[in-house]
């Protein structure tokens, strides 16, 4: 079992809007703001996407958006695109010097 | 451009060793710290562990503390993992990972939370 627990998967049809929550304790995601998000493609490494709970690495469309309330981090894509398709991972630091993931997102553009 | 490349990947058995080899080109390897990263087949990721840029400061998750021994050689850009003591459960594709860092005026740091390249990563399987 993950340290931080996701949705399995979530959908949406071009365009629209779907957020991908990142639910842990008030050890990590609720006590740091140093929650991140990392996109896969199959037989990918992982892309971060999103780190500081909110702030965008250069070269992430803004499309992708990150936000914290207490203890559960979110993802945000908007106007999903078919390139978006793919496996979210969430992560956070949970002190010393120890950092967890979630179990996963499959998102599915329809 | 940034390149990890893992080698050292490979079938064996249970209670025995392997060790991973991770090689960097692309940008200067002493000014990082740098994590292995694991994910078990159809599973997620895990973090295993990282080290400082010197090598200094090394920090593993629980489940491989007295098990697996993360090293570095800045002399030959190289990252390595030494794991002894392979149980069923290390089975899984083993990702060389680079942490960010930040530098603004002339000043750097390191962002050890995240990761900002990653290699392509060389499955481990531990079977009998």
């Amino acid at each position: 079992q993950s340290a931080l627990t996701q949705p399995p998967s979530a959908s949406g049809s071009p365009g629209q809007s779907v957020t991908i929550s990142c639910t842990g304790t008030s050890s990590d995601v609720g006590g740091y703001n140093y929650v991140s998000w990392y996109q896969q493609h199959p037989g990918t490494a992982p892309k971060l996407m999103i780190y500081d709970v909110s702030k965008r690495p250069s070269g992430v469309p803004d499309r992708f958006s990150g936000s914290k309330s207490g203890n559960t981090a979110s993802l945000t894509v908007s106007g999903l695109q078919a390139e978006d398709e793919a496996d979210y991972y969430c992560s956070s630091y949970a002190g010393s010097n120890n950092l967890v993931f979630g179990g996963g997102t499959k998102l599915t553009v329809l | 451009e940034v390149q990890l490349v893992e080698s050292g990947g490979g079938l064996v058995q249970p209670g025995g060793s392997l060790r991973l080899s991770c090689a960097a080109s692309g940008f200067t390897f002493s000014s990082y710290w740098l994590s292995w990263v694991r994910q078990a087949p159809g599973k997620g990721l895990e973090w295993v562990a990282n080290i400082k840029q010197d090598g200094s400061e090394t920090y593993y998750v629980a489940s491989v503390k007295g098990r697996f021994t993360i090293s570095r050689d800045n002399a030959k850009n190289s990252l390595y993992l030494q794991m002894n003591s392979l149980r069923a459960e290390d089975t899984a594709v083993y990702y060389c990972a680079r942490h960010l860092r930040f530098c603004s005026g002339g000043n750097c740091y390191s962002a050890i939370y995240y990761f900002d390249y990653w290699g392509q990563g060389t499955l481990v399987t531990v079977s009998s």
